[in-house]
């Protein structure tokens, strides 16, 4: 089975710290992507990357960047955190193309 | 821009009957695949179906099953002798070309003894 593993399920932070959400994978897949999830909105894709040094935007990418340094790890960072970055952030990744994501359980983050 | 749209945010049935889950998406693609994914509140996401758009035929496993029309641009979820532990939040979900999952808001499904 492929594991994802998200580094906290919870996660409390301050406004204006710098937030660092890790993820990492044990298979040798090339795609990894960072979903937030919010009541009603679903899964909302803020960053991906197909391959080490490589990334792209999603739909929602503002306030957030990404690193992807080695293949087996993603990881995304809330330069400086806000109230209305509360929520939960999943991770997931995918190999080739039309297979179905696996995802990691999820952070619950909350920044007060 | 693709999209997917559920339009029922709750649903509710008594265990052993059946309950279908509505979808609908809208893409400019004919080469797609959609997917059901549940979330617990344990919070893992579990992918319950695949269907390729090119196929025809309904995908099924086990309990569950899709209406999938392709042209209607719709994909229900059929639950079937609905049990206890499928009770979660039902995502419909669409992916094309280069990954990129597009998710619908959610379907809350309360399954009642």
């Amino acid at each position: 089975d492929v594991k994802v593993t998200q580094s906290s399920r919870y996660l409390v932070k301050r406004t204006g710290e710098k937030v660092f959400l890790e993820c990492v994978q044990d298979m040798d897949h090339e795609n990894m992507f960072w979903y937030r999830q919010d009541p009603g909105l679903g899964l909302r894709l803020i960053y991906f990357s197909y391959d080490v040094k490589m990334k792209e935007k999603g739909d929602i990418p503002e306030g957030y960047s990404v690193s992807r340094e080695k293949k087996e790890r993603f990881s995304l960072i809330l330069e400086s955190a806000s109230t209305n970055q509360t929520s939960m952030y999943l991770c997931a990744l995918t190999g080739t193309s039309g297979q179905p994501q696996h995802f990691g359980d999820g952070t619950r983050l909350s920044i007060l | 821009a693709q999209t997917v749209t559920q339009s029922q945010p709750e649903m509710s049935v008594q265990e052993a009957e059946t309950v279908t889950l509505s979808c609908t998406y809208d893409t400019s693609e004919s080469d797609y695949y959609l997917f059901w994914y549940k979330q617990p509140p344990s919070r893992q996401m579990i992918l319950v179906i695949r269907q390729e758009a090119y196929k025809q035929q309904n995908a099924t496993e086990n309990r569950f099953s899709v209406n999938f029309q392709k042209a209607a641009k719709s994909f229900s979820l059929k639950i079937s002798d609905s049990q206890l532990g499928d009770a979660a939040m039902y995502f419909c979900a669409l992916i094309q070309g280069a990954q990129k999952l597009v998710f619908g808001q959610g379907t809350r499904l309360t399954i009642n003894p």
